[in-house]
């Protein structure tokens, strides 16, 4: 199963709203995660099955969608959500993720 | 505070080999399955392996099949990656990853070591 991640970067002002589409070319039904990597940081769980919240993640985030195409939101952007955000499908190995998307501030 | 701690990483010729160790602690190690997950230079996150919490299912990705194997010593708290037939695409970090629950390993991480450097160059 392949993950294409869309745009692959993007520039984006202060308190705008953010959205990122991660694509499997095959079923996974929810079993989908995102992440954030900050510039040389180790990446760090956001969400989990398509739109789970984890703990300590600021609620501007969140995520939605099931099958094949997935999404996630940034409602306000903020200058600390500078970051690679990676899809990850978990339904099965291999645990592939997406290709990843820049998020900038404008 | 859980943690996990990579180790083994380095500069190897194309051909030759490395043994990475994930060592665990703070958490109940043996009940989780592991991954390792590597970096290239500039580059996103590639899946690499999984070995389950009881060692007896494992992994891996297409493109290390073969050349690479995934253990754990449960005594140790330690999983390792022995890599052989090294190549200049697998240089990167290596970072090692715990699933969110016990006793399946097909799930989302929410621990990550810091990560291990190898590099592959003649």
């Amino acid at each position: 199963i392949q993950m294409t991640q869309s745009p692959s970067s993007l520039s984006a002002s202060v308190g705008s709203r953010v959205t990122i589409t991660c694509r499997a070319s095959q079923y996974i039904t929810n079993y989908l995660a995102w992440y954030q990597q900050k510039p040389g940081k180790v990446p760090k769980l956001l969400i989990k099955a398509a739109s789970t919240l984890q703990s300590g993640v600021p609620s501007r985030f969140s995520g939605s969608g099931s099958g094949t195409e997935f999404t996630l939101t940034i409602s306000s952007l903020q200058p600390d959500d500078v970051a690679t955000y990676y899809c990850q499908k978990y339904n099965s190995a291999p645990l592939t993720f997406g290709g990843g998307t820049k998020v900038e501030i404008k | 505070q859980v943690h996990l701690v990579e180790s083994g990483g380095g500069v190897v010729q194309p051909g030759k080999s490395l043994r990475l160790s994930c060592e665990g602690s703070e958490f109940t190690f043996n009940n989780h399955g592991i991954h390792w997950v590597r970096q290239a230079p500039g580059k996103g996150l590639e899946w690499v392996a999984v070995i389950s919490y009881g060692g007896n299912s494992k992994h891996y990705a297409d493109s290390v099949k073969g050349r690479f194997t995934i253990s754990r010593d449960s005594s140790k708290n330690t999983v390792y990656l022995q890599m052989n037939t090294l190549r200049p695409e697998d240089t990167g970090v290596y970072y090692c990853a715990k699933p969110d629950r016990e006793g399946d390993h097909d799930r989302p991480f929410d621990l990550w070591g810091q990560g291990t450097p190898v590099t592959v160059s003649s």
